[in-house]
């Protein structure tokens, strides 16, 4: 079992859906989650971050972390064409610690 | 310009060469590393490193190699490529911090024929 999972995609939807990204974890000592997004042919780049669990928003962006299930969630409000990207979840167990990342889900949202 | 540069951008090479892959920041940042990306398997580390003099493996580190040249400088290299290193590199810069935000470059393409 990989350390932590996420559903590849590809996902379409239309434009102003309401996207919800997901990952699943295996090891409970995971403390920090964050999101990343990858446009094509780009280097990833920090989108949002949540300590521990609970909800964090940004603009159009809610990320949340139920650590009980192991489960963090990413929803994407009004989704727009230029949401259309890789969206990679990674966690840390501490302070400074290297991330461990998801493979990553396909979003494209249609015009 | 942009804060971390990766090159070359795109390299097709033999089994059997040696590669190069270098990466430079101008971010001042102290920690550097070095991922592969591929379908289904999502990024995953090969070396870090903390500052000049320290070098870590990590995740997928055997065939490969790095150096530190400087602070701003951390080059992967092939010793001997095969085609199972066909894949995106990426590199990275970060400050130690709560949630070490890495800083990536815009990846190589390497293909390994």
């Amino acid at each position: 079992q990989k350390e932590v999972e996420q559903d590849p995609g590809p996902l379409s939807v239309p434009e102003g859906a309401i996207v919800s990204l997901n990952c699943t974890y295996s090891n409970s000592a995971f403390q920090y989650f964050m999101w990343y997004r990858q446009y094509s042919r780009k280097g990833p780049e920090l989108l949002m971050y949540t300590y521990s669990s609970g909800n964090k928003e940004d603009g159009r962006f809610t990320a949340q972390v139920d650590k009980s299930s192991k489960y963090i969630s990413l929803f994407i409000r009004d989704s727009q064409p230029s949401d259309s990207a890789t969206y990679l979840c990674a966690m840390s167990r501490g302070y400074g610690q290297n991330f461990v990342f998801g493979p990553g889900t396909r979003l494209s949202v249609l015009p | 310009d942009a804060d971390v540069t990766q090159t070359p951008r795109n390299r097709i090479t033999k089994t059997g060469k040696r590669i190069m892959l270098e990466c430079s920041q101008t971010k001042g940042h102290d920690r550097m590393y070095w991922y592969r990306q591929d379908p289904g398997l999502g990024l995953r580390l090969i070396y870090y490193s903390f500052d000049v003099k320290d070098i870590n493996k990590g995740e997928i580190s055997d065939g490969y190699s790095v150096s530190r040249q400087a602070q701003a400088k951390f080059s992967l290299s092939l010793e001997s490529a095969i085609p199972n290193q066909t894949a995106l590199y990426f590199c990275a810069t970060s400050e130690l911090g709560q949630f070490n935000e890495q800083f990536f470059g815009p990846g190589t393409r390497l293909t390994v024929l």
